[in-house]
This record gives C-alpha cells, sequence and structure tokens, in this order.
C-alpha cells in the first residue's frame, strides 16, 4: 500500500533552516510528481511547490521563491523540502501531498504524508 | 496567485444539502477541468473527495458531487451525515503550473 511518512516535530530559531523529509513505499517514486502543502494553526492550505522525482525539475509559488528548496533522493524514494530564514509565521504543519496518476502534474494529491509540525520561536 | 475564494462556513441538518462555492479566475478554475475538493477533520491530513471538477475517487460516498460553471466550482453533499461536519477546501491548477487553495469552509452539521 501507498505510504508518506514524514520527519518528526521541529523547533528553530527565527533565520534558521529546515529540512523535511517524506519517505514513500508501495510504488514507483520517480513515476508520480509530489507537491508540499503547509497549513498554519488555525488557518488554511497553501500550496508551496512541486518536484518531479524523475527528473528533480521544481517549481515554486511565487511566495516561497528564493527560500524554499524542493529535492529528492531516489536511491531512497524520499522527497525533502528545506525552507531557509525562517520566521515566526512560518510555524505551521507542513505536508507532502502525492498526484495520483502516473506522470500526472494537475495538483490532485490521493496521497498525504501525516504532516511534520514546523514551530519557529525565539 | 491569490486564493481561490470559499465561503468561511455553512451549516445543514442531517439528511439535508449543503452546497460549497469556489470562486477564482479564467487563469485557474475557468481554464482547468483541474479543481478537486478536500474534506479535512482536526488534526488529520486532507482526504481527496473529489478532482477532476467531478470525479469521485474510490471509496468516497456518492453523497459528494462537484460541478463547475464558468470561473466557479461548487461541492454538494447530499444526505448529510454527522461524520460530514469537517473544514474543505478547494484547488485548482492554474496558467502557470501552480496550484491554489482556497480558504476553507467549515462545514457545521446541526
Amino acid at each position: 500500500q501507498v505510504q508518506l511518512v514524514q520527519s518528526g516535530a521541529e523547533v528553530k530559531k527565527p533565520g534558521a533552516s529546515v529540512k523535511v523529509s517524506c519517505k514513500t513505499s508501495g510504488y514507483t517514486f520517480t513515476d508520480y510528481y509530489m507537491h508540499w502543502v503547509r497549513q498554519a494553526p488555525g488557518q488554511g492550505l497553501e500550496w508551496m511547490g512541486w518536484i518531479n522525482p524523475n527528473s528533480g525539475v521544481t517549481n515554486y509559488a511565487e511566495k516561497f521563491q528564493g527560500r524554499v528548496t524542493l529535492t529528492r533522493d531516489t536511491s531512497i524514494s524520499t522527497a525533502y523540502m528545506e525552507l531557509n530564514r525562517l520566521r515566526s509565521d512560518d510555524t505551521s504543519v507542513y505536508y507532502c501531498a502525492r498526484e495520483p496518476k502516473y506522470n500526472w502534474n494537475y495538483g490532485e494529491f490521493d496521497y498525504w504524508g501525516q504532516g511534520t509540525l514546523v514551530t519557529v520561536s525565539s | 496567485q491569490s486564493a481561490l475564494t470559499q465561503p468561511a462556513s455553512v451549516s445543514g441538518s442531517p439528511g439535508q444539502s449543503i452546497t460549497i462555492s469556489c470562486s477564482g479566475t479564467s487563469s485557474d478554475v475557468g481554464g482547468y477541468n483541474y479543481v478537486s475538493w478536500y474534506q479535512q477533520h482536526p488534526g488529520k491530513a486532507p482526504k481527496l473527495m473529489i478532482y477532476g471538477v467531478s470525479k469521485r475517487p474510490s471509496g468516497v460516498s456518492n453523497r459528494f458531487s462537484g460541478s463547475k460553471s464558468g470561473n466557479t466550482a461548487s461541492l454538494t453533499i447530499s444526505g448529510l451525515q454527522a461524520e460530514d461536519e469537517a473544514d474543505y477546501y478547494c484547488s485548482s491548477y492554474t496558467s502557470y503550473s501552480t496550484v491554489v487553495f482556497g480558504g476553507g469552509t467549515k462545514l457545521t452539521v446541526l
């Protein structure tokens, strides 16, 4: 069965960086685009970007351009989201989410990770 | 890219039907048939309920249906049940090869 298992909660100081992992299993990692979505406490969902796990090509929301980097390690079927220059308003649950079809990239997410809480506080 | 517009809250009694709207632009909702709807219960990850405007993933009740007219998409839930109480989010593919979400709608089953 398809599983997306994310790394554990993080506490960071303002200005630091955080790297969240999303380890996948149950399918061919390189066949399905992966997206990252975040949700601040009590707020809505916010799309951050996608990565083509096969080619490594990425695309980011304008809001995060220059501050977020999506990468992958195909040898261990894992995707990563790194966010730099953290601010207090980056405190959120960060999710990885997978597209439902082979080589499909239209923002339809059938499987989600369990979420990783990143807290930014001095 | 501005967020899609959803009502903050809707409510209905068990057995009734409700509709949640999701308004965008010709660069997202109106331009593509890639509108999705997600249900999220407190403390849980979102769950895909509708994709491709009106398609239901396997296992999702046929009480959930989606449609689109122009730049506005809609999610209708018929025969409301207590377990439908949750937050609902729409999303759309955009002309920039990005994704935009709506602000979310809290559904209360009275």
